[in-house]
């Protein structure tokens, strides 16, 4: 079974300063890669993914996340945190429908990012 | 816009009082989910569909059912609520996640909508 891990809870940062979220994945074949942010109130946006290719993606935001297979890690990195960067941030992992469960993506348990200015 | 819309937004309910939140896509997508969101859990799969008149179990199916009697349509339906079905509730679809073709395997969120019942 697929299983996703966000080892930090909570994360907080200055405004400037970069950043790096964590994510471990569990998965037996070559996983599709997602992370989506949740501002307050509000529904699930896409960062970016990873279905195959050039290993470093770039997202929307300034956001960018580099898959490591030997590590089994997924992680979203952004230069220079503004301070709308505030969010709750999830890593999740499918497979693409080549298995039972179509687009079916398990979710880890996010990281709440705190800007402090 | 392309997009998916959930109703409610936000529902308080008692015990038992059956309800229904509905979800709609205008993007024309075969295959649609439900997730429920809670606190350091992430969110977890309840139903899916990967067309109409097909839907599935997901992780979390007790207490809730779905139907997909037209493409566009999926609704959540709570028979019979209970308190632990309070949670954020988020509906999603994609296109058919076995085609080969681009954003075939990215799901487009709902705004959610947040279930208090009591």
């Amino acid at each position: 079974a697929q299983s996703v891990t966000q080892p930090d809870i909570h994360i907080t940062v200055s405004e400037g300063a970069s950043l790096e979220l964590r994510c471990n994945y569990s998965y037996g074949a070559t996983p599709y890669l997602f992370w989506y942010v949740q501002s307050p109130g509000q529904g699930l946006q896409l960062l970016l993914k990873y279905f195959s290719g050039d290993t470093l993606v770039q997202g929307i935001k300034g956001f960018e996340a580099e898959f490591k297979r030997s590590q089994s890690s997924f992680n979203l990195r952004k230069p220079s945190v503004h301070w709308s960067d505030a969010a709750e941030y999830f890593c999740a992992v499918g497979a693409g429908g080549l298995t039972g469960g179509g687009n079916k993506l398990t979710f880890g348990t996010g990281t709440q990012l705190k800007v402090e200015l | 816009e392309a997009q998916v819309t959930q109703n409610p937004r936000y529902l308080i309910t008692v015990t038992g009082k059956k309800l229904t939140v509905t979800c709609s896509q205008n993007m024309n997508h075969e295959y649609m989910s439900w997730y429920r969101q809670d606190p350091g859990l992430g969110l977890r799969q309840i139903y899916y569909s990967m067309n109409v008149e097909v839907t599935d179990k997901g992780d979390v199916p007790e207490g809730y059912k779905v139907s997909r009697k037209e493409k566009r349509n999926f609704p959540l339906i709570l028979e019979s609520p209970s308190p632990n079905q309070t949670s954020l509730y988020f509906c999603a679809s994609s296109p058919n996640p076995y085609r080969q073709e681009l954003g075939a395997n990215v799901l487009t969120f709902g705004a959610g909508s947040r279930l208090t019942v009591l």
